[in-house]
């Protein structure tokens, strides 16, 4: 059975740490990695990942893909209060359209 | 703007009473998607369209059905809806098959009594 397993489950930061959000999985016909992150509504999509050792970069936000290890790593630099959200990591395999983890919460304070 | 549009936002039923949620989109996108968001928990899929063509996952419960009668549009109908059905439920599309990029609806948040 497919399996994508984050961590932490929660972390709390203050305003200007740096964090960095772990995603590790277990697929058959792997294919791509995804990050997302939910608010209080709906998941925003922020990365897709299909090559190890290319970082995915977008403001204060990065992502990288190791396959050999099975794993993805999400950093986010100097974090505002406005990152605070849960962080979504998915896995498609071709097999079903994604497969979730169960996320990262992460707390941002002033 | 192209977007992925949910209603209700919040629903309130009563055991057992039917339920129906709806999804629109103005993407073109020929794949939908149903998941299921318990609290602190992924979101689970329930079903997707790939055009007309319906694909249910094994362990979704027969309580829950799907409609899509054209491009734009997908329902989700819960023919009786029990405590444990309360979650959010969202509502994603993808180009299309292979596309693994999935946008979201804001979701319908349902609450059972």
């Amino acid at each position: 059975e497919d399996k994508v397993v984050q961590s932490p489950l929660s972390l709390v930061v203050h305003e200007g740490d740096t964090v960095t959000l772990n995603c590790s999985y277990e697929v058959t016909n792997f294919r791509s990695l995804l990050w997302y992150k939910q608010e209080k509504k709906a998941p925003t999509f922020l990365f897709m990942l299909t090559s190890s050792g290319i970082e995915k970069k977008s403001g204060r936000l990065s992502s990288i893909l190791d396959k050999k290890e099975l794993f993805s790593i999400l950093n986010i630099t100097a974090t505002q209060t406005g990152d605070s959200a849960v962080y979504l990591c998915a896995v498609y395999s071709g097999n079903t359209p994604l497969v979730f983890g169960k996320g990262t919460r992460l707390s941002v304070i002033a | 703007d192209a977007m992925v549009i949910q209603n209700p936002r919040y629903q309130v039923t009563q055991f057992g009473k039917p339920v129906t949620l709806s999804c629109s989109q103005t993407l073109n996108h020929n794949v939908m998607y149903w998941y299921q968001q318990k609290s602190s928990q992924a979101p689970k899929l329930l079903f997707h369209y790939y055009d007309k063509d319906f694909n249910n996952e094994a362990d979704t419960p027969d309580n829950f059905q799907s409609r899509r009668p054209n491009t734009s549009f997908c329902f989700l109908d819960i023919r009786s809806p029990g405590l444990g059905d309360a979650a959010m439920y969202l509502c994603a599309t993808s180009r299309d098959r292979g596309q693994e990029t999935q946008y979201f609806g804001p979701g319908t948040r349902l609450l059972v009594l």
